[in-house]
C-alpha cells in the first residue's frame, strides 16, 4: 500500500533562511512524487514533481526537491525562506499500478518569521 | 484560462440530508478527482472520473458518489448526511490521468453539517 509520511507539523525558519520540508514514502512500484502547497481559504497548488531521471528537482517559486531512492525521501527545498513562503505544504505520492490515486501526507505547516 | 471552479463555496446542511458539489475542470481537462480535507484525517483520496467513467475509488462508504458529465464536469452527492462529513471537499483536474500529470485544485466547497 502507498503511504506518505512529512514528520513535522511545523517548520519554523527566519527569512532569508535555508529551508526544508521532509517527506518519505513507500510504494510498491515505482513513485511519482508531487509536493503541492495551500494557503488559507484557497485550494492547493503545484509546486513540482519527481517522475524519472534528475534526482534534483526544481519548480515554482524557487522551491526544489531531491528525491532519494535508497532513503525513499523526497525533501522539499528553498535557499532563502520568504515571509510569503509561509503556508500548508503537502507531499503525494503515486505509484504506477495504482492508477491516479494520490495518496496525501498529512501536511508541515511552515513559518517564516521576518 | 479559468481555473478550476467549485460551487457552492460554503453550505451548511443537518444530519439525514444529502448534497450535491459541483465542479468545473479547467477547459480541456478531462480527469477530475474529488478529495476530502478534515483537520484530523488531513486529504483524502474519494474517487476520479476520466471521460465519464469512475477509474479509482477511495476508501469512503457508499453514501459518498459522484459523477462525470459529457463536459468533463463533475458532481460528488453525499447521501444521509453524517456530522463527521462536516469537510472541505476539494476538486481537482488534470489533463489527462496518466500517473505523472499533476493536478490542479479548484477553492474548495466547506460544507458543515449540524
Amino acid at each position: 500500500a502507498q503511504s506518505v509520511a512529512q514528520p513535522e507539523d511545523q517548520v519554523n525558519v527566519a527569512e532569508g533562511n535555508p529551508l526544508t520540508v521532509k517527506c518519505t514514502y513507500s510504494v510498491s512500484g515505482n513513485p511519482y512524487l508531487f509536493w503541492y502547497v495551500q494557503y488559507p481559504n484557497r485550494g492547493l497548488q503545484f509546486l513540482l514533481k519527481y517522475i524519472t531521471g534528475d534526482n534534483l528537482v526544481k519548480g515554482s517559486y524557487g522551491f526544489e526537491a531531491e528525491f532519494n531512492k535508497s532513503q525513499t525521501s523526497f525533501h522539499l527545498k528553498k535557499p532563502s525562506a520568504l515571509v510569503s513562503d509561509s503556508a500548508l505544504y503537502f507531499c503525494a505520492v503515486r505509484d504506477g499500478t495504482g492508477g491516479f490515486k494520490t495518496i496525501f501526507g498529512a501536511g508541515t505547516r511552515l513559518f517564516v518569521k521576518a | 484560462k479559468a481555473g478550476v471552479t467549485q460551487t457552492p463555496r460554503y453550505l451548511i446542511k443537518t444530519r439525514g440530508q444529502q448534497v450535491t458539489l459541483s465542479c468545473s475542470p479547467i477547459s480541456g481537462h478531462r480527469s477530475v478527482s474529488w478529495y476530502q480535507q478534515t483537520p484530523g484525517q488531513g486529504l483524502q483520496f474519494l474517487f476520479e472520473y476520466f471521460s465519464e467513467t469512475q477509474r479509482n475509488k477511495g476508501n469512503f462508504p457508499g453514501r459518498f458518489s459522484g459523477r462525470q458529465f459529457s463536459n468533463s464536469r463533475s458532481e460528488m452527492n453525499v447521501s444521509t448526511l453524517e456530522l463527521g462529513d462536516s469537510a472541505l471537499y476539494l476538486c481537482a483536474s488534470s489533463f489527462t490521468s496518466d500517473v505523472y500529470n499533476e493536478q490542479f485544485f479548484g477553492p474548495g466547497t466547506r460544507l458543515t453539517v449540524l
